[in-house]
């Protein structure tokens, strides 16, 4: 059973443009969301995170939105740029003293110059 | 400041060998991961340990052992290998009470 859910394996947007990653959950006792992106041959890197008790997050071109009844959140790329192009993870986690995080499977970004 | 390393790079298994997967990290943190990713699942845990001397399972433990050998280093053990674990795995550390984890470059790991 995915708890964690990108149902997108893949996305391609104009440099510039807004890239929106999507992904779902079915958990309710996650409290806190996180963003990863991974360059091939490389570790996933920590790039936003949320918790449960807010509905945004933002830092610089990443903004993270979280929608708790819908069991859903999203990040937003503005403007995407060709460096942007990787996989990005999204997390779950129960809250720091579990330390068991769930990934979703990955949505590759293509970002075309 | 490495940040967290893995060694081997690249491992060719024959199925029924034995190997351990090498961690360390520079960062002084409690907290330490190991994870498999597998084309279309994601990265699913394996074992963790939340803090020194302290080791428990994750999602698929099963095949795999765990050594929490000090702070800085967390060792993963595959005693009899299997196709079904040909993966990339990643090891990966994080500061207590952070949800932020820091993973290293990966291993990469054919059983043949």
């Amino acid at each position: 059973d995915q708890q964690v859910k990108q149902n997108s394996p893949s996305l391609s947007v104009q440099e510039g443009r807004i890239s929106i990653l999507n992904c779902d959950y079915t958990n309710s006792m996650f409290d806190y969301f996180l963003w990863y992106k991974k360059y091939p041959a490389e570790g996933p890197t920590f790039l936003i995170s949320i918790s449960s008790i807010k509905d945004k997050n933002e830092d610089g071109r990443f903004t993270v939105f979280l929608n708790k009844s819908a069991k859903h959140l999203s990040l937003h790329i503005v403007p995407s740029q060709p460096g942007d192009s990787a996989v990005y993870f999204c997390a779950a986690s129960r809250g720091p003293g579990t330390y068991k995080y769930i990934f979703g499977t990955g949505t590759r970004l293509k970002v075309l110059a | 400041n490495a940040g967290v390393t893995q060694t081997p790079k690249f491992q060719v298994l024959k199925t029924g060998q034995s190997m351990t997967l090498q961690c360390a990290q520079d960062m002084n943190h409690n907290s330490m991961y190991w994870y498999r990713q597998d084309p279309g699942m994601g990265l699913r845990l394996i074992y963790y340990s939340a803090s020194e001397g302290t080791t428990d399972k994750g999602e698929v433990p099963n095949g795999y052992n765990v050594s929490r050998l000090n702070k800085r280093e967390f060792s993963l053990r595959l005693e009899s290998a299997a196709p079904s674990q040909t993966s990339v795995y990643f090891c990966a550390s994080s500061r207590q009470g952070s949800y932020e984890q820091y993973f290293g470059p990966g291993t990469r790991l054919t059983v043949t």
